[in-house]
């Protein structure tokens, strides 16, 4: 089955600064690719998505890129606000089901 | 239109003791997931139901259970509950045949 790495598990950044958080995954077949945002009380709200048949997707101050080959994909974070502060998780899959990785938790400092 | 709706928010109980889940999906959406988030283990899946019936399982011990209903709502029924089943419970649904998955708020379950 698949299995998805994320790191790091914690990441402090100073307001306005960007942030990177990376994923990996093991199986190919994977086509689908989400990053959700969980606040502190809160399910997990979905952010961004890409699908294997694209290299990147941008919303706003989010992006999100994604290497086939090498099997990672990344989400990006510019000019973070306190309002970014949450714990992200990444995800691998397709229509039979998605594996989470563990969780960053994002923390922008002032 | 509504999102994925999951009740009660809290739920309390003693080892031994059955829990019972609910979820109701986004209103069109057929496929609804379960997941176990404990803390520091991310989102385990537990299950997922499709047109009321059970299409995956997760790696859990067969005291985790559900069933979806004709309207796509669902139940998680954990039976037999031990300590270490205290987490949160995630639903989630999706369209048939679609990969892209929302969340509901979660169940705090506690077991004492």
């Amino acid at each position: 089955g698949e299995n998805v790495e994320q790191h790091p598990s914690t990441l402090s950044v100073q307001e306005g600064d960007s942030a990177v958080i990376k994923c990996t995954y093991s199986d190919s077949a994977s086509n689908y690719f989400p990053w959700y945002k969980q606040e502190l009380g809160k399910g997990p709200q979905l952010i961004i998505d890409i699908r294997s048949n694209v290299g990147e997707k941008k919303d706003q101050r989010i992006a999100v890129t994604l290497n086939k080959t090498a099997k990672h994909f990344s989400l990006h974070i510019t000019e973070t606000q306190p309002e970014d502060s949450a714990v992200y998780f990444c995800a691998g899959g397709g229509a039979d089901g998605l594996t989470f990785g563990k969780g960053t938790h994002l923390i922008i400092q002032p | 239109e509504a999102g994925v709706t999951q009740s009660p928010t809290h739920l309390i109980k003693t080892r031994g003791q059955q829990a019972t889940l609910r979820c109701s999906p986004i209103s069109g959406h057929t496929s609804v997931y379960w997941y176990q988030q404990a803390l520091g283990l991310g989102l385990q899946f537990l299950l997922w139901y499709d047109e009321g019936e059970e299409r995956n399982r997760g790696n859990f011990p067969p005291r985790f259970s559900g069933r979806q209903f004709p309207n796509y709502s669902s139940e998680l029924n954990v039976n037999a509950l031990e300590l270490e089943d205290s987490a949160l419970y995630l639903c989630a649904s999706s369209v048939e045949g679609a990969d892209t998955q929302y969340f509901g708020p979660g169940t705090r379950l506690t077991v004492l």
